[in-house]
Protein backbone atom coordinates (compact mmCIF):
# COMPACT_ATOMS: atom_id res chain seq x y z
CA UNK A 1 0.00 0.00 0.00
CA UNK A 2 1.43 3.45 -1.30
CA UNK A 3 1.66 5.81 2.28
CA UNK A 4 2.80 9.11 1.88
CA UNK A 5 3.66 10.58 6.15
CA UNK A 6 4.66 14.65 6.06
CA UNK A 7 5.92 16.15 9.45
CA UNK A 8 7.46 19.29 10.47
CA UNK A 9 4.52 22.04 10.22
CA UNK A 10 4.19 24.23 12.68
CA UNK A 11 3.34 27.48 13.64
CA UNK A 12 6.47 29.59 12.63
CA UNK A 13 7.47 33.94 12.65
CA UNK A 14 7.34 35.35 9.39
CA UNK A 15 10.94 35.45 7.90
CA UNK A 16 12.08 32.60 9.57
CA UNK A 17 12.31 28.93 8.10
CA UNK A 18 10.68 25.80 8.22
CA UNK A 19 11.69 22.12 6.43
CA UNK A 20 8.95 19.83 5.83
CA UNK A 21 9.48 16.05 5.29
CA UNK A 22 7.36 13.23 3.63
CA UNK A 23 8.51 9.61 4.36
CA UNK A 24 7.20 7.62 1.59
CA UNK A 25 6.46 3.52 1.58
CA UNK A 26 4.72 1.05 -0.44
CA UNK A 27 6.45 1.69 -3.80
CA UNK A 28 10.09 2.39 -5.42
CA UNK A 29 10.55 6.41 -4.29
CA UNK A 30 13.27 6.31 -6.86
CA UNK A 31 11.28 5.67 -9.83
CA UNK A 32 8.73 8.75 -9.41
CA UNK A 33 8.98 12.10 -9.38
CA UNK A 34 7.75 13.65 -6.74
CA UNK A 35 5.84 16.77 -5.73
CA UNK A 36 4.81 19.37 -2.73
CA UNK A 37 0.74 21.10 -3.10
CA UNK A 38 -0.52 23.38 -0.36
CA UNK A 39 -3.93 24.56 0.18
CA UNK A 40 -4.60 27.57 2.14
CA UNK A 41 -7.61 27.89 4.61
CA UNK A 42 -10.59 27.61 2.39
CA UNK A 43 -8.49 28.46 -0.56
CA UNK A 44 -7.84 26.01 -3.57
CA UNK A 45 -5.32 23.80 -4.52
CA UNK A 46 -1.85 24.97 -5.62
CA UNK A 47 1.26 23.23 -7.07
CA UNK A 48 4.35 24.57 -4.82
CA UNK A 49 7.24 22.51 -6.17
CA UNK A 50 8.44 18.98 -8.30
CA UNK A 51 11.50 17.00 -7.87
CA UNK A 52 12.82 14.70 -10.68
CA UNK A 53 13.71 11.09 -9.75
CA UNK A 54 17.11 11.75 -9.41
CA UNK A 55 16.94 15.00 -7.60
CA UNK A 56 18.75 16.88 -10.30
CA UNK A 57 15.94 18.82 -11.37
CA UNK A 58 13.42 21.04 -9.64
CA UNK A 59 10.51 23.15 -10.92
CA UNK A 60 8.84 26.24 -8.59
CA UNK A 61 6.35 28.45 -9.20
CA UNK A 62 7.11 32.00 -9.18
CA UNK A 63 5.34 32.16 -6.24
CA UNK A 64 7.85 30.45 -4.14
CA UNK A 65 11.28 30.65 -6.52
CA UNK A 66 13.88 31.54 -4.56
CA UNK A 67 12.30 31.13 -0.97
CA UNK A 68 11.46 27.19 -1.11
CA UNK A 69 14.13 24.20 -1.87
CA UNK A 70 12.45 20.54 -2.77
CA UNK A 71 15.18 17.75 -2.07
CA UNK A 72 15.14 14.20 -1.91
CA UNK A 73 17.12 11.27 -0.34
CA UNK A 74 16.04 8.32 -2.19
CA UNK A 75 17.94 6.06 0.69
CA UNK A 76 15.74 6.89 2.69
CA UNK A 77 12.13 7.39 0.99
CA UNK A 78 12.01 10.44 2.18
CA UNK A 79 11.00 13.94 0.31
CA UNK A 80 11.55 17.74 1.66
CA UNK A 81 10.87 20.93 1.32
CA UNK A 82 13.02 23.70 3.26
CA UNK A 83 11.12 26.76 3.41
CA UNK A 84 12.89 30.41 4.03
CA UNK A 85 11.99 33.89 4.25
CA UNK A 86 8.46 32.41 5.12
CA UNK A 87 5.35 35.08 4.60
CA UNK A 88 1.78 34.78 5.98
CA UNK A 89 0.36 34.13 2.66
CA UNK A 90 2.37 30.78 3.05
CA UNK A 91 0.39 29.93 5.56
CA UNK A 92 -1.52 26.25 4.50
CA UNK A 93 -1.46 22.95 4.33
CA UNK A 94 0.70 21.45 2.40
CA UNK A 95 0.78 17.89 1.22
CA UNK A 96 3.30 15.36 -0.47
CA UNK A 97 2.49 14.04 -4.04
CA UNK A 98 3.21 11.27 -6.24
CA UNK A 99 3.65 12.27 -9.57
CA UNK A 100 2.93 9.86 -12.53
CA UNK A 101 1.37 12.30 -15.24
CA UNK A 102 -0.75 13.20 -12.65
CA UNK A 103 -0.51 13.69 -8.54
CA UNK A 104 -1.99 9.98 -7.95
CA UNK A 105 -1.33 9.18 -4.22
CA UNK A 106 -1.11 12.18 -1.67
CA UNK A 107 -0.31 12.31 2.02
CA UNK A 108 -2.76 13.27 4.94
CA UNK A 109 -1.12 17.26 4.78
CA UNK A 110 1.10 18.84 7.41
CA UNK A 111 -0.09 22.43 8.45
CA UNK A 112 1.91 25.51 8.55
CA UNK A 113 0.54 28.72 10.15
CA UNK A 114 3.39 31.96 9.31
CA UNK A 115 2.29 34.07 12.13
CA UNK A 116 3.77 36.51 14.75
CA UNK B 1 1.29 30.13 -18.28
CA UNK B 2 -2.02 27.83 -18.96
CA UNK B 3 -5.06 29.41 -16.31
CA UNK B 4 -7.86 26.83 -16.15
CA UNK B 5 -10.73 28.43 -15.16
CA UNK B 6 -13.89 26.35 -13.64
CA UNK B 7 -17.71 26.82 -13.03
CA UNK B 8 -19.45 27.26 -11.83
CA UNK B 9 -17.61 27.91 -8.59
CA UNK B 10 -20.57 26.01 -6.46
CA UNK B 11 -23.78 24.26 -6.77
CA UNK B 12 -26.54 22.01 -5.61
CA UNK B 13 -28.03 19.44 -6.85
CA UNK B 14 -31.00 17.09 -5.84
CA UNK B 15 -30.20 12.91 -5.21
CA UNK B 16 -30.75 11.83 -9.12
CA UNK B 17 -30.31 14.65 -11.05
CA UNK B 18 -27.70 14.89 -13.44
CA UNK B 19 -24.33 17.69 -13.01
CA UNK B 20 -21.89 19.04 -15.00
CA UNK B 21 -18.82 20.88 -14.14
CA UNK B 22 -16.81 22.62 -16.81
CA UNK B 23 -13.41 23.58 -17.04
CA UNK B 24 -11.53 26.27 -19.32
CA UNK B 25 -8.22 26.77 -20.16
CA UNK B 26 -6.57 29.86 -21.65
CA UNK B 27 -4.64 27.57 -24.22
CA UNK B 28 -5.55 24.59 -25.76
CA UNK B 29 -4.01 21.87 -23.66
CA UNK B 30 -3.99 17.54 -24.55
CA UNK B 31 -6.11 16.91 -21.30
CA UNK B 32 -7.31 17.32 -18.12
CA UNK B 33 -7.31 15.41 -14.20
CA UNK B 34 -9.87 15.95 -12.14
CA UNK B 35 -9.39 15.77 -8.29
CA UNK B 36 -12.62 14.97 -5.61
CA UNK B 37 -11.79 16.96 -2.11
CA UNK B 38 -13.98 16.45 0.98
CA UNK B 39 -13.33 18.34 3.97
CA UNK B 40 -10.90 17.41 6.38
CA UNK B 41 -9.50 15.13 3.96
CA UNK B 42 -6.98 14.72 1.37
CA UNK B 43 -7.37 15.43 -2.38
CA UNK B 44 -8.18 12.01 -4.21
CA UNK B 45 -7.00 11.29 -8.25
CA UNK B 46 -11.06 10.94 -10.12
CA UNK B 47 -10.51 11.10 -13.39
CA UNK B 48 -7.40 11.62 -15.30
CA UNK B 49 -6.43 11.89 -19.21
CA UNK B 50 -9.86 13.77 -19.46
CA UNK B 51 -11.78 10.26 -19.46
CA UNK B 52 -10.51 7.62 -17.45
CA UNK B 53 -11.99 7.23 -13.65
CA UNK B 54 -9.60 6.30 -11.21
CA UNK B 55 -10.04 2.98 -9.12
CA UNK B 56 -12.79 2.73 -7.11
CA UNK B 57 -14.76 5.76 -9.06
CA UNK B 58 -18.34 5.28 -9.26
CA UNK B 59 -19.21 5.02 -12.86
CA UNK B 60 -22.03 7.41 -12.62
CA UNK B 61 -19.07 9.69 -13.31
CA UNK B 62 -17.72 10.42 -16.58
CA UNK B 63 -15.01 13.24 -18.07
CA UNK B 64 -14.79 14.21 -21.61
CA UNK B 65 -13.53 17.13 -23.76
CA UNK B 66 -10.49 18.65 -25.72
CA UNK B 67 -9.12 21.84 -26.69
CA UNK B 68 -9.54 24.34 -24.15
CA UNK B 69 -12.93 23.16 -22.65
CA UNK B 70 -13.57 19.89 -20.52
CA UNK B 71 -15.94 18.56 -18.22
CA UNK B 72 -16.76 16.17 -15.20
CA UNK B 73 -20.06 14.93 -15.30
CA UNK B 74 -22.55 13.18 -12.48
CA UNK B 75 -25.28 11.09 -13.79
CA UNK B 76 -27.58 10.50 -11.34
CA UNK B 77 -26.33 12.58 -8.40
CA UNK B 78 -25.81 11.05 -4.32
CA UNK B 79 -25.18 12.23 -1.78
CA UNK B 80 -21.34 10.53 -1.30
CA UNK B 81 -20.92 13.08 -4.57
CA UNK B 82 -21.10 15.90 -2.63
CA UNK B 83 -17.34 17.22 -2.37
CA UNK B 84 -15.32 19.88 -4.05
CA UNK B 85 -13.52 19.40 -7.38
CA UNK B 86 -11.04 20.36 -8.89
CA UNK B 87 -9.46 20.19 -12.22
CA UNK B 88 -5.72 20.20 -13.28
CA UNK B 89 -3.64 20.50 -16.05
CA UNK B 90 0.50 19.86 -16.39
CA UNK B 91 2.72 21.81 -18.62
CA UNK B 92 6.01 21.07 -20.29
CA UNK B 93 8.62 20.53 -18.43
CA UNK B 94 6.69 19.90 -15.25
CA UNK B 95 4.61 22.62 -14.18
CA UNK B 96 1.51 22.34 -12.77
CA UNK B 97 -1.85 24.11 -12.52
CA UNK B 98 -5.41 23.68 -10.70
CA UNK B 99 -8.22 24.83 -11.43
CA UNK B 100 -10.03 26.64 -8.69
CA UNK B 101 -12.63 24.56 -7.43
CA UNK B 102 -16.51 23.51 -7.85
CA UNK B 103 -17.95 23.13 -4.53
CA UNK B 104 -20.97 20.61 -5.14
CA UNK B 105 -23.51 20.67 -2.43
CA UNK B 106 -26.97 17.97 -2.17
CA UNK B 107 -29.67 19.34 -1.84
Amino acid sequence: EVQLVESGGGLVQPGRSLKLSCAASGFTFSNYYMAWVRQAPKKGLEWVATISTSGSRTYYPDSVKGRFTISRDNAKSSLYLQMNSLKSEDTATYYCARLWERFDYWGQGVMVTVSS
Amino acid sequence: EIVLTQSPTTMTASPGEKVTITCRASSSVSYMHWYQQKPGASPKPWIYETSKLASGVPDRFSGSGSGTSYSLTINNMEAEDAATYYCQQWNYPSIFTFGSGTKLEIK
